[in-house]
């Protein structure tokens, strides 16, 4: 069983839907998650950490949770910019400070 | 300039042939990372670096080899690629206690 699992997607949404994709992961000791953005053949960059009450940022919305071991994220009133590969990584669970990465779940919007 | 600047770009080598990847900072962080990136399998681990002379193994190190040299360069090496080597390399660096990385542009590495 890999360590962080998503579905690949794609998700295909018009303009102004609403999707939401979801993560496993496989250590219920993990205590760090975070949502990484990655455009083709770019990059990873940092979307947004995911805490335990959850949190919001703009339209984006992420959530933990523990019991079940998966973290959420919500993306409202998609935009076409929005189109882009969502990649769900857990912190190792040691004093390393490594990530581990899920193969990520792509995104297209559409007009 | 970028933060984490990553040379070449893309490379086209032969099977055999010794290459370097490298990788330097402006960003002063103590810890660095070479991840490869192959379609359907995420990011994974090469190696990893704390501080300079400081060498980890990640999950796929076998076949490759790193240098520390300066708290700014961190560079990776096939000594002998292989075909299965084809992958986007991506260096990432990161403070001791943010957990974010910073990627730098990722290396695109054919070998035929």
């Amino acid at each position: 069983r890999k360590e962080v699992e998503q579905d690949p997607g794609p998700f295909n949404v018009p303009e102004g839907a609403t999707v939401a994709f979801n993560c496993t992961y496989s250590n219920s000791a993990s205590q760090s998650f975070f949502w990484y953005r990655q455009d083709c053949r770019k990059e990873p960059k940092l979307l947004m950490s995911v805490y335990s009450s959850g949190n919001e940022d703009g339209r984006f919305t992420a959530q933990l949770n523990r019991a079940s071991q998966y973290i959420s994220l919500l993306i409202r009133d998609s935009k076409l910019s929005d189109s882009a590969t969502y990649l769900c990584v857990v912190k190792e669970v040691d004093s390393s400070y490594k990530l581990i990465f899920g193969s990520g779940t792509r995104l297209l919007v559409r007009p | 300039d970028a933060d984490v600047t990553q040379t070449p770009r893309n490379r086209i080598t032969k099977t055999g042939k010794r290459i370097m990847l490298e990788c330097s900072q402006t960003k002063g962080h103590d810890r660095m990372y070479w991840y490869r990136q192959d379609p359907g399998l995420g990011l994974r681990l090469i190696y990893y670096s704390f501080d300079v002379k400081d060498i980890n193994k990640g999950e796929i190190s076998d076949g490759y080899s790193v240098s520390r040299q300066a708290q700014a360069k961190f560079s990776l090496s096939l000594e002998s690629a292989i075909p299965n080597q084809t992958a986007l390399y991506f260096c990432a660096t990161r403070e001791n206690t943010n957990y974010g990385y910073t990627f730098g542009s990722g290396t695109r590495l054919t070998v035929v």
